[in-house]
């Protein structure tokens, strides 16, 4: 199984921060890396796959970058709805998975 | 709009076999361009990706799960469905499908990724 390692596991930032979130896979998976946002009792939404291309409708301020085994989300502007949690997920082999999550909160 | 719906026994028992159908509306569930995928949500935990079925009925489980995973897949209905044996209170959580675009190496390639969710079900096993 490919293990995918997200960090930090929570943080707090205020409106207007920059925030970038880690996702490290414990082999290459090239760029076959997605990520999906959470909201509380919602299901996830994908921002982002191919590591870097921004799924339709995802604003921009959203943007992911990496290969190999360490990856990137990055949210150059945090706005209010912004707020939840952010899931790095791995497509390389045929068993998919997830890293832990990070929470985003309000600071 | 494609939509997903779950549908599930709500509650249920140790030991007992867990089935779970996915309806999709919207789209065929026929077509060679998609997977269907399941994925759990434990309450409070994080996402555990359970399995992806393609129309052929080809399977790809979770090894951690493939023991106790069986994927089906109905065109006529448009519905997919997953089985699970021998449940504990481990597996109580919230249960999604999903479409899963697959994932291609070669040619123009292709980036698997889950870009449709259904609103989720939650299952809860308990004595």
């Amino acid at each position: 199984d490919i293990q995918m390692t997200q960090s930090p596991l929570s943080l707090s930032a205020s409106v207007g921060d920059r925030v970038t979130i880690t996702c490290r896979a414990s082999q290459s998976i090239r760029t076959y890396l997605n990520w999906y946002q959470q909201k509380p009792g919602k299901a996830p939404t994908l921002l982002i796959y191919g590591a870097s291309t921004l799924e339709g409708g995802v604003p921009s301020r959203f943007s992911g970058s990496g290969s190999g085994t360490d990856f990137t989300l990055t949210i150059s502007t945090l706005q209010p709805e912004d707020f939840a949690t952010y899931y790095c997920q791995q497509s390389y082999s045929t068993s998919w998975t997830f890293g832990q999550g990070t929470k985003v909160d309000i600071k | 709009q494609l939509q997903l719906q779950e549908s599930g026994p709500g509650l249920m028992k140790p030991s007992e076999t867990l089935s779970l159908t996915c309806t999709v509306s919207g789209g065929s569930i026929g077509s060679s361009s998609y997977f269907w995928g399941w994925i759990r949500q434990p309450p409070g935990k994080g996402l555990e990706w359970i399995g992806n079925i393609y129309y052929s009925g080809s399977t790809y489980y979770n090894p951690s799960l493939k023991s106790r995973l069986t994927m089906s897949i109905d065109t006529s209905k448009n519905q997919f469905s997953l089985n699970v044996s021998s449940v504990t209170a481990a597996d109580t959580a919230v249960y999604y499908c999903a479409r899963s675009v697959p994932t291609y190496y070669y040619g123009s390639g292709s980036y698997g990724r889950h870009d449709f969710w259904g609103q989720g079900t939650l299952v809860t096993v308990s004595s």
